[in-house]
């Protein structure tokens, strides 16, 4: 089954701490994205990624980063420069510029 | 830059009832998104379109480009569909894969 699969479903870390978020697919799609998404708000871009070896800083990438080595993983690192990581991240990948799939997502509780 | 606004953004039903979620966008755009949040979080794309109308099962679609406008319809509602329902649009007149998320609709259908 074709999909994309975040890991893990529920994260605890302690403050200060840096955390990675995992994020693969197997689709085949070119475009990767992480969203963020707070009680009240829409999802807000983080990093994006629309080509392995290449990325883009989002709306709020202070604090983040991420690489893409694979065209199938996408991984986040929540650093202890974010000033307020607790909150729900969603992963997205596209092919092209059609209709982006979403992960499962992460629920990170900083501590 | 685009702005998305929904409306409402709680919304409570009888089973069976018509369902409609409005979507309100300032800048002209290539495609519009509608998307659904279950209440785990996973979220799955519902609709893109760029005019006119779409239908799946019994959701349907409608987008007027002129007016900046698109709704989402839902007949015959059932308690399954309880979900937040998001609407996201590029973020320039642009052809671009960057979105922007409205805040979401949170719809209950009771029995």
């Amino acid at each position: 089954d074709g999909g994309i699969t975040q890991s893990p479903k529920y994260l605890f870390r302690k403050e200060g701490q840096n955390v990675t978020l995992s994020c693969e697919q197997n689709l085949n799609h070119d475009a990767m994205y992480w969203y963020r998404q707070d009680p009240g708000q829409g999802l807000r871009l983080i990093y994006y990624s629309q080509i392995v070896n290449d990325f883009q800083k989002g709306d709020i990438a202070e604090g983040y980063s991420v690489s893409r080595e694979k065209k199938e993983s996408f991984p986040l690192t929540v650093t202890s420069a974010q000033k307020n990581p607790t909150a729900f991240y969603l992963c997205a990948s596209a092919l092209n510029r059609n209709e982006q799939f979403f992960g499962p997502g992460t629920r990170l509780t900083v501590l | 830059k685009n702005e998305v606004e929904q409306s409402p953004q709680n919304l409570t039903a009888q089973e069976g009832e018509f369902i409609t979620i409005n979507c309100s966008y300032s800048v002209g755009i290539s495609a519009l998104h509608w998307l659904q949040q279950h209440p785990g979080g996973g979220i799955v794309s519902l609709f893109m379109l760029s005019s006119g109308k779409k239908k799946h099962g019994r959701l349907i679609a409608t987008i007027n480009i002129q007016e900046k406008h698109s709704s989402l319809h839902i007949t015959a509602s059932h308690p399954r569909d309880s979900a937040v329902y998001i609407c996201a649009v590029p973020q320039t007149h642009l052809v671009t894969d960057k979105l922007i998320f409205g805040t979401g609709t949170r719809l209950q259908v009771f029995p």
